[in-house]
């Protein structure tokens, strides 16, 4: 059972109109969750994580076990947010990744 | 800052070839990872390390062997590469669940 799920395979926005990448994850305990970022020809790196309630490159994302969401969000995009975004969860035994979501700022 | 070293950027195998990928890290973390990368897929976990000499499979083990003889280094093992395994590999190591650091990928294909 896929337990990330990460809808927009593609999402294009233009320079500085607000940006949302959607993250649903399935599971029943106490979750743990990140979002991880891949720029052209970089390595996966930490963008993210929900326990520090932190914002990293004007990016938050808050998570609600209502809806069992971790959207990520910036209000105002810049082209250097054009990367590959992954959405990850930790249940303690492993850890899951999205299938991820391509996101291209339009200048 | 922590850095995972993998070996080859770009590799080219023929089909039944015994291909190794190597791992490297510098910060002494027990937990080292080897995941594939591909497009529509997402990140899949092929097997996981939490110490020397230890391994675990991941979601996808089939055609994969690991080896962990020393803490810094992870190296995954295609006994037979076929073309089914043409891929992104990364790794990965944390020393905290949740943080980790990946390397840079080996594409790989095999032809």
């Amino acid at each position: 059972a896929q337990r990330v799920t990460q809808p927009e395979k593609l999402l294009s926005v233009f320079k500085g109109a607000p940006v949302e990448l959607k993250c649903n994850y399935s599971y029943s305990g106490s979750p743990e969750l990140f979002w991880y970022v891949q720029y052209s020809r970089q390595r996966l790196q930490l963008l993210l994580r929900h326990i520090s309630r932190e914002s990293i490159k004007g990016f938050t994302a808050d998570l609600n076990k209502g809806e069992t969401s971790f959207h990520l969000k910036k209000p105002f995009a810049q082209e250097e947010d054009s990367a590959m975004y992954y959405c990850a969860l930790n249940t303690g035994n492993q850890f899951y990744f999205g299938t991820g979501t391509s996101l291209t700022v339009i200048p | 800052d922590v850095k995972v070293t993998q070996s080859s950027r770009y590799l080219v195998k023929r089909t039944g070839e015994k291909v190794f990928l190597e791992c490297v890290q510098d910060m002494d973390h027990e937990n080292m990872f080897w995941y594939r990368q591909d497009p529509g897929l997402g990140l899949r976990l092929i097997y996981f390390s939490y110490d020397v000499k230890m391994k675990e499979k991941g979601d996808i083990p089939e055609g994969y062997s690991v080896s962990r003889e020393k803490k810094e280094r992870f190296s995954l093992i295609l006994e037979s590469a076929s073309t089914n395994q043409t891929s992104m590999y990364l790794c990965a190591s944390s020393l905290y669940r949740g943080r980790y650091t990946f390397g840079s990928g080996t594409r790989l294909t095999v032809v």
